[in-house]
């Protein structure tokens, strides 16, 4: 099944402790993205890839930190997560050029920073 | 200005009625228009694509585009209770600093259609 899995779904944390949620699609994807929503902010850009290593900033990128050393993983790193990164977040993936507009987002991940 | 602007509802309709969710935005360099839809406790769906202006139907659905007036809508024909969901509008640049740019969404508004 083409799909794009995040891990962990849930994690409570406390301020300042690293942590990283993982991304992976199957889809041979070149594009991938991360996201947070948050009530009234809607979907947030936080970081995209075009391909491998090559990452750019999105809309909220302070933070945050990713790397796209293989085609199919984007991880996403919160090296002192701080309460105002609690979010849901999702991460997306899409083909190259236009295909990045079709995108197929994984079932989020909802982070608590304490 | 904010880029994109949808009313977040929520909107609450009856079985069979006809829906109509719209977005405005100013940024007139926009090319591609998209609908998402996004269900409860789930990540969203690519719902409709459509590039630059005009309509583009898929049975319930018919999205339309006018860049004149910087406005798409979304139309839901003979609405079901499971088109209830939040449906999020998103629209990106061409050629934006050398590449296809970022992808954004309006905030998206809430559906209930009722039985």
């Amino acid at each position: 099944e083409a799909q794009v899995t995040q891990n962990p779904r849930y994690l409570i944390t406390v301020t300042g402790k690293k942590l990283t949620v993982t991304c992976s699609q199957n889809m041979n994807h070149e594009y991938m993205s991360w996201y947070r929503q948050d009530p009234g902010l809607g979907l947030r850009q936080i970081y995209y890839s075009m391909n491998v290593e090559v990452t750019d900033k999105g809309d909220v990128p302070e933070g945050y930190k990713v790397s796209r050393k293989e085609k199919r993983n984007f991880p996403l790193i919160l090296e002192s997560p701080s309460p105002n990164q609690t979010s849901l977040y999702f991460c997306a993936s899409g083909r190259g050029g236009a295909g990045a507009n079709v995108l197929t987002f994984g079932a989020g991940s909802r982070l608590t920073v304490l | 200005q904010k880029e994109v602007e949808q009313d977040p509802g929520p909107l609450s309709v009856p079985e069979g009625a006809i829906v109509s969710l719209n977005c405005t935005y100013s940024n007139s360099a926009f090319q591609y228009f998209m609908w998402y839809r996004q269900y409860s406790r789930k990540g969203p769906e690519l719902l409709m694509y459509t590039y630059s202006s005009g309509n583009k139907e898929d049975g319930r659905f018919t999205a339309q585009v006018d860049k004149s007036s910087k406005y798409i809508s979304l139309f839901i024909r003979d609405s079901q209770p499971s088109d209830s969901a939040t449906y999020l509008c998103a629209m990106r640049v061409m050629n934006y600093g050398g590449s296809q740019g970022n992808l954004i969404f309006g905030k998206g508004t809430k559906l209930s259609v009722k039985p």
